[in-house]
């Protein structure tokens, strides 16, 4: 069966420093990945997603990046936190879609989150 | 910029009610996801709906899709305290989108013993 890690759990940061989310899913191959914030009380934001290797789109200009340096793992960073960047990130992944042409997205599994708060 | 709408944002029933969630949306889809969360926790899939299809149930859920009005809702049937959670509707956005999910802002169930 297939599982998705995320870490950590939650992290205190200052502003100005460095931050690396973590996210690795087992049981599948060529996942779509994805990370999304959600902000308190809120519903969740579209960061980055990827579809292979190296692919990395990105939704929303922000302080954030993410790469992808092996199929099944997918690492958001930042180089110098901003007190806006506190939130609840959910890493995701889904099947890729079989065929050619087809562009559906289906069920997307989460993993339990990281809960930023950068003071 | 939010695809999905919940509404309403909170809602509030007693154990054995019926809770009815509604979502709408603004560009074409292929189809519409309807998830889960618990309190801290990451979201769980309920049930996806196709945009030919009207009408799915799985167990105590049952979920509409109007593409003319761009809407669909979530009934859950005979609730239970365990129900609690926020419910948010997603789409995969259409012809401009790929490999995507976009949420709502969801909707608060609270159920009550």
């Amino acid at each position: 069966s297939q599982t998705i890690h995320q870490w950590p759990a939650t992290l205190v940061q200052p502003v100005g420093s460095p931050l690396s989310l973590e996210c690795t899913v087992e049981g599948t191959s060529n996942p779509n990945l994805y990370w999304y914030r959600q902000a308190a009380g809120r519903g969740l934001q579209l960061l980055f997603y990827s579809v292979g290797i190296g692919q990395i789109s990105s939704e929303v200009p922000q302080n954030l990046s993410a790469s992808r340096p092996q199929d099944r793992q997918f690492i958001l960073s930042s180089k110098k936190l901003l007190l806006s960047d506190s939130g609840f990130y959910l890493c995701a992944w889904s099947r890729a879609p079989s065929g050619t042409g087809v562009r559906k997205t289906g069920e997307l599994f989460f993993g339990e989150g990281s809960r930023l708060t950068v003071l | 910029s939010q695809q999905g709408e919940e509404d309403p944002q909170a809602l509030s029933i007693q154990e054995g009610e019926n809770a009815t969630m509604n979502c709408s949306y603004k560009t074409s889809i292929n189809n519409l996801q309807w998830y889960r969360q618990n309190s801290g926790r990451g979201l769980v899939h309920l049930i996806l709906i196709r945009s030919n299809e009207r009408e799915k149930h799985s167990g105590r859920l049952r979920v509409t899709l109007d593409t003319s009005k761009k809407s669909s809702s979530l009934l859950i049937t005979a609730s239970r305290a365990a129900d609690t959670a926020s419910y948010f509707c997603a789409t995969d956005a259409g012809s401009g989108g790929y490999n995507k999910l976009i949420f709502g802002a969801g909707t608060r169930l609270a159920v009550h013993p």
